[in-house]
């Protein structure tokens, strides 16, 4: 149980386009979604996180008109690149919280901007 | 506000060995802690956690974990390394409200 899926895992995308990324809680509904990013042997960097019906909370520094995050029902949470440049290539990893304290991670999504 | 101090990048240790990865923390309210693994490409896989209660925490694979409150520590052990341990650990501390913050993380590598 408990799983959480990414799609896709692996884009590659040219300059100046958008990509969405889809996370969906397979088998839970999650009232709260979380958005990390991942840079090369680095930690998880907390981009936002997204209750369903409602607009996503960013952390400061993260553009939202950038990182549109939309959580439409309780088992999906996208994140779209908007204009993604070759900065914007990482990792971005999902999270889908059932109850408070328990996040379940999806696999990731390796983003490559060119 | 929480924080996540993993002291030590990268450690190396023989297979059959004791492995140590140090974790400490800092929180102002109660913290409940985790600790993760990730594999190359893949996203983060639960190993234990600790909320309230025992101290001693059992996780998956023989992982167990100690809370030790005054020394702000949640260090992360195993008797006996397998390859199959190789990979990438993150401690992490949450204030109870899902405002998960995760240390930078250790690679773990085990020599045959």
């Amino acid at each position: 149980g408990a799983v959480v899926s990414q799609h896709p895992s692996r884009v590659i995308c040219k300059s100046g386009t958008s990509v969405k990324i889809e996370c969906r809680s397979l088998d839970f509904q999650a009232t709260t979604m979380f958005w990390y990013r991942q840079f090369p042997k680095k930690s998880l960097m907390l981009m936002a996180t997204s209750n369903e019906g409602s607009k996503a909370t960013y952390e400061q520094g993260v553009e939202k008109d950038k990182f549109l995050i939309n959580h439409a029902s309780l088992t999906l949470s996208t994140l779209t690149v908007t204009s993604a440049h070759p900065e914007d290539s990482s990792f971005y990893i999902c999270s889908a919280s059932p109850i408070r304290n328990t996040q379940y991670f999806g696999p990731g999504t390796r983003l490559t901007v060119l | 506000a929480q924080s996540v101090t993993q002291l030590g990048s990268h450690v190396s240790v023989s297979e059959g060995a004791l492995v140590l990865l140090r974790c400490n923390y800092s929180s102002s309210v109660p913290p409940y802690l985790f600790w993760y693994v990730q594999y190359p490409n893949q996203g983060l896989q639960l190993l234990l956690k600790y909320t309230t209660g025992a101290t001693l925490v059992k996780g998956i694979n023989g992982f167990e974990a100690e809370f030790k409150k005054s020394e702000t520590s949640f260090h992360l052990t195993k008797p006996s390394a397998h390859m199959s341990d190789a990979a990438e650990y993150f401690c992490a501390v949450s204030d109870g409200n899902n405002d998960m913050r995760f240390g930078a993380g250790t690679r773990l590598t085990v020599k045959p």
